[in-house]
């Protein structure tokens, strides 16, 4: 079965500061790995993908995350945080083990406090 | 930009009350999903739909669930007796295709329903 592991509920960051949100997943097969973020009253947001080929993936909002297969980790990271990044952050997995082509599994989400 | 939406965006009913949750895909995607976060907890996959049938759903979408594409535009999440522990805000995804088969495409969610059962 798969799943995914968000170990850090809650993260306080002060703005400028540098970020990196945890994630490990458990997976079959080979993963597709996605960060969404939601924000108070909204939705969840697409922030990044992996499927495969390089595993330093780019996203929007000048998120990245590394995908390393051997730690079965894909942590979200952003350089320097600002104000507005402050929401939930949610991993999850997906991908093509035992016919379950649909499903995403999620982590519990971390939220994310930016101090000014 | 396409977005899916959701209407309502917080429903309150009684238990035992009949809801339906409605949802608009983004047009041109093919695979359509619900989820549910109950509060406090991580998001939940409930069920997918192609081709006018369900694909795959997991255990919590039991006989007191359907979901329907009642026409082209319109996708929709019916519970057909609330219990109280159908609290939850209830997110519709949609996305393009599933990559041949090969895996999970990316799915695009709207901003959620928020289900509150007394």
């Amino acid at each position: 079965a798969q799943s995914v592991t968000q170990p850090d509920i809650h993260i306080t960051v002060s703005e400028g500061a540098s970020l990196e949100l945890r994630c490990n997943y458990s997976y079959g097969a080979t993963p597709y790995l996605f960060w969404y973020v939601q924000s108070p009253g909204q939705g969840l947001q697409l922030l990044l993908k992996y499927f495969s080929g390089d595993t330093l993936v780019q996203g929007i909002k000048g998120f990245e995350a590394e995908f390393k297969r051997s730690q079965s980790s894909f942590n979200l990271r952003k350089p320097s945080v600002h104000w507005s990044d402050a929401a939930e952050y949610f991993c999850a997995v997906g991908g093509n083990s035992g016919g379950s082509n649909y499903k995403l599994t999620f982590g519990k989400g971390t939220l994310l406090t930016v101090n000014p | 930009e396409p977005e899916v939406t959701q209407t309502p965006s917080h429903q309150v009913t009684q238990m035992g009350q009949e809801v339906i949750l409605r949802c608009v895909p983004i047009s041109n995607h093919l695979y359509f999903y619900w989820y549910r976060q109950i509060l406090g907890q991580k998001v939940e996959f409930l069920v997918s739909f192609y081709n006018n049938e369900i694909s795959e759903k997991s255990e919590i979408f039991d006989d007191q669930f359907s979901v329907e594409r009642p026409d082209g535009s319109n996708f929709t999440l019916k519970i057909r007796s609330t219990k109280l522990e159908d609290s939850a805000m209830y997110f519709c995804a949609s996305s393009v295709w599933t990559s041949g088969g090969l895996g999970t495409d990316t799915q695009y969610f709207g901003p959620g329903t928020r289900l509150t059962v007394l």
